[in-house]
């Protein structure tokens, strides 16, 4: 079982919908949480950081269930620009990555 | 963004070439990574330094070999190279720690290597 687990998509959604990412992990001693963006062909940039209390920035929503092991992200009024991968890491010691949700946000 | 550059940007390769790839960080950073992303797979962590010290390799064969002269500076030395070892050969860089532990600080991704072995 991989220590990440994302559905790998592809989410494909009109300009101004919202859509839900989630990823769950395997490891209950998994000390923080993230969501990190790749574009095509890119390399991986910090979206946000995950906090149990659930965390805003923008259109961007993050929560954090620790009992269930499940992070989400909520994407609202998408924009053309959102399209990409979107990659839930945990550091374990180290990052570790889920292999990503591909986003594609249509006009 | 120039915070962290990577060279060459794109390199193909022979199975018995040896060549080496270049990171550098301009944040003033005290660690560095090498991660390795295959096509559909999730990054792969292949080897931390902290403070130029190895503090992890993730099990990865003997023709990769990391050298870290500096904070500022990494490499990745490539030796008798198998077509499955093509990929995106990411560096990364964070803050780093001076005492024990792990490292949680965020990190910083340069653009990344693209491999290609023939």
């Amino acid at each position: 079982r991989k220590e990440v687990e994302q559905d790998p998509g592809p989410f494909n959604v009109p300009e101004g919908a919202t859509v839900a990412f989630n990823c769950t992990y395997s490891n209950s001693a998994s000390q923080s949480f993230f969501w990190y963006r790749q574009d095509c062909r890119k390399e991986p940039k910090l979206l946000m950081s995950v906090y149990s209390s659930g965390n805003e920035d923008g259109r961007f929503t993050a929560q954090l269930n620790r009992a269930s092991q499940y992070i989400s992200l909520l994407i609202r009024d998408s924009k053309l620009s959102d399209s990409a991968t979107y990659l839930c890491v945990v550091n374990r010691n180290h990052l570790r990555f889920g292999a990503g949700t591909r986003l594609t946000v249509k006009p | 963004e120039t915070g962290v550059t990577q060279t060459p940007r794109h390199l193909v390769m022979g199975m018995t070439n040896k060549k080496s790839l270049k990171c550098e960080q301009h944040l003033g950073h005290n660690a560095m990574y090498w991660y390795k992303q295959s096509a559909k797979k999730p990054l792969e962590l292949m080897f931390v330094y902290n403070f130029k010290e190895q503090t992890e390799n993730n099990s990865v064969p003997s023709r990769f070999s990391p050298e870290c002269p500096n904070s500022s500076h990494l490499f990745l030395h490539l030796h008798t190279l198998q077509p499955e070892d093509s990929a995106l050969y990411l560096c990364a860089s964070s803050q780093g720690r001076t005492s024990g532990g792990p490292l949680t600080d965020t990190q910083y991704f340069g653009p990344g290597t693209r491999l290609t072995v023939l």
